[in-house]
């Protein structure tokens, strides 16, 4: 079993849709993190958690410590939004980013 | 925001060259740089830790004679891909800290 695993693996949506996608991880941590990576490859670093929530544009993210979970959020997708998001948490007491597998969205038109 | 650029953002070669990819973090210093590597459809990898001013700690099965990296500057971390072949085409993504920690861009290396 991994230790950071994402759900769902693959999304499909209709534009305007509310879009969640979820990050389970069975270590401690000191932080998480939600990356975006464009079908080119291109890394974008959207939020870093170490708890609660935070809001950028149409996303937002949340985790909670103690399940050992979090989500990130999409509001009113767009396609622009189609991307492979990765979480990523930071094991407590190392400097190592576990990653997981990531979710590959498509938002249709 | 903290920002960490990669350069090439791609590069395409031929068998038997080597490679250089620069990492800088553009408005921090970094003391701390990491490379990762990433096949198509499959996790970030991570290959090495670079402190400023020492050898880099390679992770079990990266070959260090092969992937060299240097980090000579608070600012600066390069990751050379010698004698590259066809199996060393990958995304090669590397990310700096400061107590946080930033990921670059990522840079496509294609091995003819």
């Amino acid at each position: 079993k991994n230790e950071v695993e994402q759900s769902p693996q693959n999304l499909t949506a209709q534009e305007g849709e509310f879009i969640t996608i979820n990050c389970s991880y069975s270590v401690g941590i000191s932080a998480l993190h939600w990356l975006q990576q464009h079908p080119g490859g291109g890394i974008v670093s959207l939020f870093m958690l170490s708890s609660g929530k935070k809001k950028h544009g149409r996303l937002i993210a949340t985790i909670n410590i103690q399940e050992k979970h979090s989500s990130l959020h999409i509001t009113a997708s767009h396609p622009r939004d189609s991307a492979v998001y990765i979480c990523a948490v930071l094991q407590v007491g190392t400097y190592k980013y576990i990653f997981g597998t990531g979710t590959r969205l498509k938002v249709l038109a | 925001g903290a920002v960490v650029s990669q350069h090439p953002s791609w590069v395409i070669c031929k068998s038997g060259t080597s490679v250089k990819i620069e990492c800088r973090s553009l408005d921090f210093q970094a003391t701390t740089m990491f490379w990762y590597r990433q096949f198509p459809k499959q996790s970030l990898m991570l290959m090495a830790t670079s402190n400023e001013g020492s050898k880099a700690t390679y992770e079990q099965g990266v070959e260090k004679d092969k992937f060299l990296i240097n980090h000579a500057s608070l600012t600066l971390s390069t990751l050379t891909v010698t004698s590259a072949h066809p199996e060393d085409s990958s995304f090669y993504i590397c990310s700096a800290r400061d107590g946080t920690q930033y990921f670059g861009p990522g840079t496509r290396l294609t091995v003819l």
